[in-house]
């Protein structure tokens, strides 16, 4: 299985709302990412977890909380989101290693905030 | 933050013609690899290249790396309609926990006509 799958596949929410978006894979990846990505431009990272931890947040807002509460599952949980937020989130994953690796993306999600 | 500059931004071509995009870095990188990703959708990795190698082929692509120049290029082949997509070239940079930085470059949308 070399799929990522990412959940929901569209979101519409209000700025007092929270959601979750949820990303899973079985690949027996340990690093994960998360990525935003607006109309016509390419992927920002957002943060990296590898071996369950945390190791990179590029100084993303708070209103933005990623989680990973096993080696497959990533989550992250929007809170008092603003309408600039809306944008195409991306999931990733890939081996950890000594080596380089490509990563393998899944569909996204395709947020708006109202 | 972008790593650098892809060129051209957008390029159409006839079937059968070739494609050429490039990209080009500031920093130093362990590798680069160049993804592609349909309207909207995740990205698919396409090929990568380790900062010791030259050129890199994968069916009807081909890739060149010039670390002096900081700059890379991608060409398709033969191209196909299903070739319509934006390509993206992305600096990799290895960290000790295991996991790799991605940093895009603009992307170059390409569209190729029947």
């Amino acid at each position: 299985d070399t799929e990522v799958t990412q959940t929901p596949k569209h979101l519409v929410m209000g700025m007092t709302n929270k959601k979750s978006l949820k990303c899973e894979q079985h690949m027996g990846h340990r690093a994960m990412y998360w990525y935003k990505q607006k109309a016509k431009k390419p992927p920002e990272l957002m943060f990296v977890y590898s071996y369950e931890k945390l190791s990179i947040n590029e100084s993303v807002p708070s209103r933005f909380s990623p989680e990973c509460p096993n080696s497959s599952l990533l989550n992250l949980h929007l809170h008092a989101l603003q309408p600039e937020d809306s944008a195409l989130y991306l999931c990733a994953s890939s081996p950890a290693g000594t080596e380089a690796y490509e990563q393998y993306f899944g569909p996204g999600t395709r947020l708006t905030v109202t | 933050s972008q790593q650098g500059e892809e060129d051209p931004q957008a390029l159409s071509i006839q079937e059968g013609e070739n494609a050429t995009m490039n990209c080009s870095y500031k920093t130093s990188i362990n590798n680069l690899q160049w993804y592609r990703q349909n309207s909207g959708r995740g990205l698919v990795h396409l090929i990568l290249i380790r900062s010791n190698e030259r050129e890199k082929h994968s069916g009807r692509l081909r890739v060149t790396l010039d670390t002096s120049k900081k700059s890379s290029s991608l060409l398709i082949t033969a191209s196909r309609a299903a070739d319509t997509a934006s390509y993206f070239c992305a600096t990799d940079v290895l960290f000790s926990g295991g996991y790799n930085k991605l940093i895009f470059g603009a992307g170059t949308r390409l569209a190729v006509h029947p």
